[in-house]
């Protein structure tokens, strides 16, 4: 069965203490797989989109990494603007049946 | 450019009344998308549209209803509200292009939506 899985739950930083968010998934055939950042009260915001392992992509202090397993998310020097909640999705297409399946998301607090 | 826009921002129903809500987009994308998000259990499909005139189910279809008159408009409509239909509902489109993977899917700001 497809699935996505994300970990931590809840992280808490220090502005420009560095970490990753981890983003676990299994699908047939994968079509990419995608990051949104989403703000309280607000829509989902696309960050970045890969597409075959070993593929990494940049975005200010943002580096999205892949493998055939998992997806990180790498958060260098963060400040407090970075606080959101940060989901990973991945789409399928099995049996005529069109999936777009959202990991639960990263709730990430960064302290100034 | 607006990107996508929802109606209504807040609504309250009671159990068994009818509502629609409304996805409008104004960046010309073939596909449109409705979800609800839930605590604890992320966002979810309900119904999805590759174009003018089509529908399809999701994930989470049962107890809704969508259509797709306009390119531009995607209304979600719930027939008889139940309290589990309590959930903020998002709807996203994303674009046929070469460019941009199909997959990419810009979102609306929400609609919270509270069934007594």
């Amino acid at each position: 069965e497809d699935q996505v899985t994300q970990s931590p739950e809840a992280l808490r930083l220090q502005e420009g203490e560095s970490s990753s968010l981890n983003c676990s998934y299994t699908v047939s055939g994968l079509r990419g797989l995608f990051w949104y950042r989403q703000d309280p009260g607000k829509g989902p915001e696309f960050l970045f989109t890969l597409y075959s392992a070993g593929e990494e992509k940049e975005k200010e202090r943002l580096k999205a990494t892949l493998t055939k397993k998992e997806s990180f998310l790498h958060i260098t020097a963060p400040k407090p603007e970075d606080s959101a909640t940060y989901l990973c999705a991945v789409p399928s297409y099995t049996s005529g049946t069109y999936k777009y399946i959202f990991g639960t998301g990263t709730r990430l607090k960064v302290l100034a | 450019n607006a990107g996508v826009t929802q109606t209504p921002k807040f609504r309250v129903l009671k159990t068994g009344q009818s509502m629609t809500l409304l996805c409008a987009q104004d960046m010309n994308h073939e596909y449109m998308y409705w979800y609800r998000q839930d605590p604890g259990m992320g966002l979810r499909l309900i119904h999805y549209s590759v174009g003018e005139g089509t529908t399809a189910k999701g994930e989470v279809p049962d107890g809704y209803n969508v259509s797709r008159l306009k390119k531009q408009n995607f209304l979600l409509g719930l027939e008889s509200a139940a309290p589990s239909q309590t959930s903020v509902y998002f709807c996203a489109s994303s674009p046929d292009s070469r460019l941009v993977s199909t997959d990419t899917q810009y979102f609306g700001p929400g609609t919270r939506l509270t069934v007594l």
